[in-house]
């Protein structure tokens, strides 16, 4: 089926650990994004990406690692996880800059 | 500043009021302007998007661009209670080559 698949939909882990989330979509979008949602905070930009092997910070990178060598996949790593990264984390894929957003159904992590 | 901003609420309307939600850009040179829905626990999906000055209407739901006052506004007509929700303003813009969200409208319509 197509569409953006993230996983794992629950972590718990501990502070110092590396995690990774993946993200996975089937429709070759060009423009994938990470953010990270917090009461209060919206959605917050981690990283993006405008095209395989082109990656840029957003608006709260550090912390974050992001990797882009197919199209498809998008993966966020976080070094060092840190309480303070305990969110829920959306991977979101659009086929250009000025289109709509279509979104995973989010990570929730836990860093304890 | 925020790139993007919202009333963060929580906005509460009687079942059949409207629904006014408001958002503020910072950056001139974005082009495109998106309402998300969001509900508690689920992922944000798309309600409206809107590129050029003036209303754009889809059943219930009106967007409002001004582009001169960096505004865009969400009108939900004779709100339901499965309305309730957050709603997410987001901004695309060329300087940034990203896509930007405010904090979103928690909006609470009332039976």
């Amino acid at each position: 089926d197509a569409g953006i698949t993230q996983s794992p939909r629950y972590k718990i882990t501990e502070t110092g650990r590396q995690v990774t989330l993946m993200c996975h979509q089937t429709w070759s979008h060009s423009y994938m994004f990470w953010y990270r949602q917090d009461l209060g905070h919206g959605l917050r930009l981690i990283y993006y990406s405008a095209a395989a092997d082109i990656t840029d910070k957003g608006e709260v990178p550090d912390g974050y690692v992001v990797s882009r060598s197919k199209t498809e996949n998008f993966p966020l790593t976080l070094e060092s996880a840190t309480r303070s990264q305990t969110s829920v984390y959306f991977c979101a894929s659009g086929a250009l800059l000025n289109s709509p957003l279509h979104f995973g159904n989010g990570t929730r992590l836990t860093v304890t | 500043q925020k790139e993007v901003e919202q009333n963060s609420g929580p906005l509460s309307v009687p079942e059949g009021a409207i629904a006014s939600l408001n958002c503020t850009y910072s950056d001139r040179g974005s082009q495109s302007f998106f309402w998300y829905r969001q509900y508690s626990g689920k992922s944000p999906e798309l309600i409206m998007s809107i590129y050029s000055n003036g209303d754009k209407e889809d059943g219930r739901f009106t967007a409002q661009l001004n582009k001169a006052s960096q505004y865009v506004s969400l009108l939900i007509r004779d709100s339901q209670p499965s309305d309730s929700a957050t709603y997410l303003c987001a901004v695309s813009s060329p300087n940034n080559n990203d896509m930007r969200f405010g904090a979103g409208t928690r909006l609470t319509v009332k039976p």
